[in-house]
């Protein structure tokens, strides 16, 4: 199947600071993006989708303002978690799409804040 | 608004063992459905892929199958191994080519 590299696979840092997650559909183009926050022993819950050149689309509940996405091209896109704070802790996925296709995940980033 | 449900919630089986993994949605208005693995604090991994048209797919010892008009997928999973030990998600692609979850079911295959 097709391959989404997901950066870093590891993050800790300060709280009030702010982390970049970088998403990449390797041998594909993808036309969407989506981000995914996964809990502890859940689901993986929605959290904006993201598609090339406009600007994301947010689930009720998720703070635009905290989870910047930017999908500049069609092979990446980015969440970036501004002023985290611990409660952002959490473990986050990516994944693209071509159209109404086939979806295939980055690895995840566990991102904790301290 | 759309609801996938899986069952069990989680399995224990001996090693060699066949076992199916059951997946429910309650809108039948979807494009496709996919079976995912996901290891501990690790992605997804696609497994099979079932196209709303279809009925079932196969890939090695897994088998799929689809009947859209009852909301029901199962995943068959022939002659199990330690090795298949996971969490097993379906996810339902529906308008907006959004997918939408089941909460998964926790494999453990014993040897």
């Amino acid at each position: 199947g097709a391959v989404v590299s997901q950066h870093p696979s590891r993050v800790i840092c300060k709280s009030g600071t702010s982390v970049k997650i970088e998403c990449r559909s390797l041998d594909f183009q993808a036309t969407t993006m989506f981000w995914y926050r996964q809990f502890p022993k859940q689901s993986l819950m929605l959290m904006a989708t993201s598609n090339e050149g406009s600007k994301a689309t947010y689930e009720q509940g998720v703070e635009k303002d905290k989870f910047l996405i930017n999908h500049a091209s069609l092979t990446l896109s980015t969440l970036t978690v501004t002023s985290a704070h611990p409660e952002d802790s959490s473990f986050y996925i990516c994944s693209a799409q071509a159209g109404r296709t086939e979806a295939f995940f980055g690895q995840g980033t566990r991102l904790t804040v301290v | 608004k759309q609801e996938v449900t899986q069952i069990p919630a989680a399995l224990s089986v001996p090693e060699g063992e066949n076992l199916v993994l059951n997946c429910s949605f309650t809108d039948s208005a979807i494009y496709n459905l996919q079976w995912f693995r996901q290891d501990p604090g690790k992605g997804l991994t696609s497994l099979l892929l079932i196209q709303s048209s279809q009925r079932e797919q196969t890939s090695g010892r897994l088998n799929a199958s689809l009947d859209k008009s009852s909301g029901r997928s199962t995943l068959y999973i022939a002659a199990s191994q330690p090795g298949d030990s996971a969490t097993y998600l379906c996810a339902v692609m529906e308008y907006g080519n959004k997918l939408v979850f089941g909460a998964g079911t926790i494999l453990r295959v014993k040897s």
